[in-house]
């Protein structure tokens, strides 16, 4: 079945750090990626998506390019802010389905000021 | 933005009883799913739901699970009974699209304590 990797558990920063997170994807047909974030005692929100190979998803200074060929979706900012401290999940939707989310672990980001 | 409201946002409840999760959605949304996440992993799909009928279901949605949304008021999960697996957190969402690419909403959880 489908699968999302996160390689990170958790990631710890420093105000104005670059930031990457990985997210690598497993699907037997061609999903769309997204990337929620999760703040604390909140559900999941919706960042941004991306549906096709070499489309570039972005969102309040995030972003992340779709990679077909790698099968990636890595999330990244160039300057992180102590707000952007959440938990940040990747996921991807089967274009056959009905709308079911499959996720990642997701990844813990601490941002120190 | 649009919220999506859960009720209990807490519930313990004793092995074998029944338990009824609510959820308010957004108010024009008519796509909807719950989420099962047991602490430490992933959030996983359990179902979805659409003009009164489950349209897809995990493994996880076993037959002590059901959904319903009687006459537009709230979206529910029914567990009957509990067994001690259940203990997660659910998560509702909805959507105003079909499908893969639709923009989820999300309410904050009902973190379920089967005893």
């Amino acid at each position: 079945g489908d699968s999302v990797t996160q390689t990170e558990g958790q990631v710890a920063l420093s105000e104005e750090d670059f930031l990457t997170i990985h997210c690598n994807y497993s699907a037997s047909g061609y999903p769309a990626l997204f990337w929620y974030v999760q703040y604390p005692g909140e559900g999941p929100q919706f960042l941004f998506r991306a549906s096709r190979d070499k489309e570039k998803g972005s969102s309040r200074g995030f972003e992340a390019t779709y990679n077909k060929e790698t099968t990636s979706f890595h999330l990244q900012k160039a300057s992180v802010q102590e707000s952007d401290s959440a938990v940040y999940y990747c996921a991807l939707g089967d274009r056959a389905n009905t709308g079911k989310l499959t996720f990642g672990h997701g990844t813990i980001l601490r941002v120190h000021p | 933005g649009p919220k999506v409201l859960q009720i209990p946002s807490h519930q313990i409840i004793d092995m074998g009883q029944m338990v009824t999760l609510n959820c308010d959605p957004v108010s024009n949304h008519l796509y909807f799913y719950w989420y099962k996440q047991i602490l430490g992993q992933q959030m996983e799909f359990l179902v979805n739901f659409y003009n009164g009928k489950v349209m897809e279901k995990s493994k996880l949605f076993k037959d002590q699970f059901s959904v319903e949304r009687p006459d537009g008021s709230y979206f529910t999960l029914k567990i009957q009974p509990t067994a001690l697996e259940d203990s997660a957190v659910y998560f509702c969402a909805s959507s105003s699209d079909w499908g893969g690419y639709a923009e989820q909403f999300f309410g904050p959880g009902t973190r379920l304590t089967v005893l």
